[in-house]
């Protein structure tokens, strides 16, 4: 299993980069790393995804090192709204048994004025 | 609005009725998935429909009965649920065949069994 861990929580304030790690040692060749942001009571939204090096997109970069067992979420200069859940997710869309769509405890992201 | 949705957004029911929970994707995806979210724990995946083939998941008990009719609608039937059942259920879509993996999900329904 490509299993994920993550830290609990982090705690922010406006303005500055927070930096979430995604642990997953057991990687597979083919999986894709992704992240997502969730709202109480709301569906996960797609943040970004990566298979290796770095991902750069409107909202956020995603590092990847060599050996791909962990990756890095990079929100640069958070707002209150992006107090959220933020969840990495190992898997391949081409392989879709169960085995492979793992979804970790999250971290809960707060951002304080 | 992720062009996912689902209804209704809340249901209670006991745990003798039978109810059914419908997603509609109208982004052209082939893939749809049903997930369980409870409290404090991570999301649980419970069935995958890709190319309008169900993929089966042995430890969803049977209670839970997914119809995928066609690539766009996704039904979840409830019967003689428990109250472990309550939480909130989340529809998803992707498009199968490339090889990235990106999912929309549905605001959910949140499901209360008394």
């Amino acid at each position: 299993l490509a299993k994920t861990t993550q830290p609990i929580s982090m705690d922010s304030y406006e303005g500055q980069e927070v930096n979430i790690t995604c642990s997953h040692n057991n990687i597979a060749t083919n999986d894709y790393i992704t992240w997502y942001q969730q709202f109480p009571s709301q569906g996960p939204r797609f943040i970004i995804q990566g298979y290796k090096t770095k991902v750069t997109n409107e909202v956020a970069s995603l590092f990847i090192p060599a050996d791909r067992k962990s990756s890095t979420l990079s929100l640069p200069r958070v707002s209150l709204s992006d107090t959220a859940v933020y969840y990495c997710l190992v898997g391949d869309i081409r392989n879709t048994g169960f085995q492979k769509l793992v979804f970790g405890t999250g971290t809960r992201l707060l951002v304080s004025p | 609005e992720t062009g996912v949705t689902q209804t209704p957004r809340h249901l209670v029911m006991g745990m003798t009725n039978k109810k059914s929970l419908k997603c509609e994707q109208h982004l052209g995806h082939n893939a749809m998935y049903w997930y369980k979210q409870s409290a404090k724990k991570p999301l649980e995946l419970m069935f995958v429909y890709s190319l309008e083939e169900r993929v089966e998941n042995n430890s969803v008990p049977s209670r839970f009965s997914p119809e995928c009719p066609n690539s766009s609608h996704l039904f979840l039937h409830l019967h003689t649920l428990q109250p472990e059942d309550s939480a909130l259920y989340l529809c998803a879509s992707s498009q199968f065949q490339t090889g990235e993996y990106e999912q929309y999900f549905g605001p959910g329904t949140r499901l209360t069994v008394t």
